[in-house]
């Protein structure tokens, strides 16, 4: 069975600086694997995404995220925090060819952003 | 192009009553999702319909259940409503596959209150 943790509920940083947040999964397999940004009262907003290929990828709003096999983790980066960057951030890990659409998620991180 | 809609926004019901959540995929998708989220945790996974068909099920009761409809759009109903029924319901919609499709894209939800 496919799991996802993140081990950390709550981070707190302050605005311009660097961020990181942690996840890591369980899974048979080579994963498909998701970070999502959910803002209050709000759907989910894709981040970026790992499918296969460069371990290190880009998404949208300068946000970047590793993939580490040896450690299952893929890990969400950003080198300097916006304060619009506060909200809940979730990963998730996807079934592949066969099972298009299902993930799994992990219990989501909170950020706070100090000014 | 318009995104993934759901309806409605909130809904407020007590405890033994029966609900309907309705949902429009993101054009072009054939695949609908549903995922409950409840307070403080991530979303988790409901079931999954393509070709007006459930495909896959995650761990609810038969209280809950679904349709698809010729034009993709989809229907989550649950019946016998309980207090811990009370979540943030997500629909998201994707294409049938692997790779790239494998992306699913979220509405914004609807927040069930059960009282």
């Amino acid at each position: 069975a496919q799991s996802v943790t993140q081990p950390d509920i709550h981070i707190t940083v302050s605005e311009g600086a660097s961020l990181e947040l942690r996840c890591n999964y369980s899974y048979g397999a080579t994963p498909y694997l998701f970070w999502y940004v959910q803002s209050p009262g709000q759907g989910l907003q894709l981040l970026l995404k790992y499918f296969s290929g460069d371990t290190l990828v880009q998404g949208i709003k300068g946000f970047e995220a590793e993939f580490k096999r040896s450690q299952s983790s893929f890990n969400l980066r950003k080198p300097s925090v916006h304060w619009s960057d506060a909200a809940e951030y979730f990963c998730a890990v996807g079934a592949g060819n066969t099972n298009a659409g299902k993930s799994t998620f992990g219990d989501g991180t909170t950020l706070t952003v100090k000014p | 192009d318009a995104g993934v809609t759901q309806s409605p926004t909130h809904l407020i019901k007590t405890r033994g009553q029966q609900v309907t959540l309705r949902c429009s995929p993101k054009s072009g998708h054939d695949t609908v999702s549903w995922y409950q989220q409840a307070l403080g945790q991530g979303p988790q996974f409901i079931f999954q319909y393509y070709e007006e068909e459930e495909r896959q099920r995650g761990n609810f009761p038969d209280r809950f259940s679904g349709h698809q409809f010729p034009n993709y759009s989809s229907e989550l109903n649950v019946n016998a409503l309980l207090l811990g029924d009370s979540a943030l319901y997500l629909c998201a919609s994707s294409l049938v596959g692997g790779g790239a499709k494998n992306i699913q894209y979220f509405g914004a939800g609807t927040r069930l209150s059960v009282l």
